[in-house]
């Protein structure tokens, strides 16, 4: 079965900062990874689909990148709205894989 | 509006059985694959089971194969995951998830809790 890691597990940082995520695959996933963004108390929601995508409504702010076995998450301005935690997830032969999650918050 | 609504969570003893339900609204269920994710107090998401547009494929994580079953009532417009032989580590909430190609996760449910203890 494909692990997935993320990097790092907690980050903290000042408004208007630029954030940066890693996730890695422990096998080749190509480009079938997505990204979900989870506030306390409520449901995941996706934000990014096969590495790059952005979902409708989600901020441009929002950026996904990466092939393969890495992938990056990248916020470009962090913003009140955006303290959360972010979770990868890949699909490999009709199974799904999550990240262990990193939690953003404020410095 | 999409709508995933998840009914059935309690307290139930180790060995016990349960059963969750999800109604869905807002589309057809039939003209997507459903999941089922679930999330222990404090931690990650784990992603537990799918079944198919039609019903006839479903896939398990292995850490509930042969005690969990997810069926789909595309009449009802609904599935269910029928739960056997429950442990303590299977206390979580679980999501009904709406799935896309290539496993993509588009539409999430608000969760409904198990607890497994004695």
């Amino acid at each position: 079965d494909i692990q997935m890691t993320q990097s790092p597990s907690f980050l903290s940082a000042s408004i208007g900062d630029r954030v940066t995520i890693a996730c890695q695959a422990s096998q080749d996933v190509k480009k079938y990874l997505n990204w979900y963004q989870q506030k306390p108390g409520k449901a995941p929601k996706l934000l990014i689909s096969d590495a790059s995508n952005l979902e409708t409504e989600v901020p441009s702010r929002f950026s996904g990148t990466g092939s393969g076995t890495d992938f990056t998450l990248t916020i470009s301005s962090l913003q009140p709205d955006d303290i959360a935690t972010y979770f990868c997830q890949q699909y490999d032969d009709l199974l799904l894989t999550f990240g262990p999650g990193t939690k953003v918050d404020f410095k | 509006e999409v709508q995933l609504v998840e009914s059935g969570g309690g307290l139930v003893k180790p060995g016990g059985s349960l059963r969750l339900s999800c109604a869905a609204s807002g589309f057809t269920i039939g003209s997507y694959s459903m999941n089922w994710v679930r999330q222990a107090p404090g931690k990650g998401l784990q992603w537990v089971s799918s079944i198919s547009g039609s019903g006839k494929y479903t896939h398990y994580a292995d850490s509930v194969k042969g005690r969990f079953t997810m069926s789909r009532d595309n009449a009802k417009n609904s599935v269910s995951l029928q739960m056997n032989s429950l442990r303590a580590d299977d206390t979580a909430v679980y999501y009904c998830v709406r799935g896309l190609i290539r496993g993509i996760l588009d539409f999430w449910g608000q969760g409904s809790l198990l607890a497994v203890s004695s």
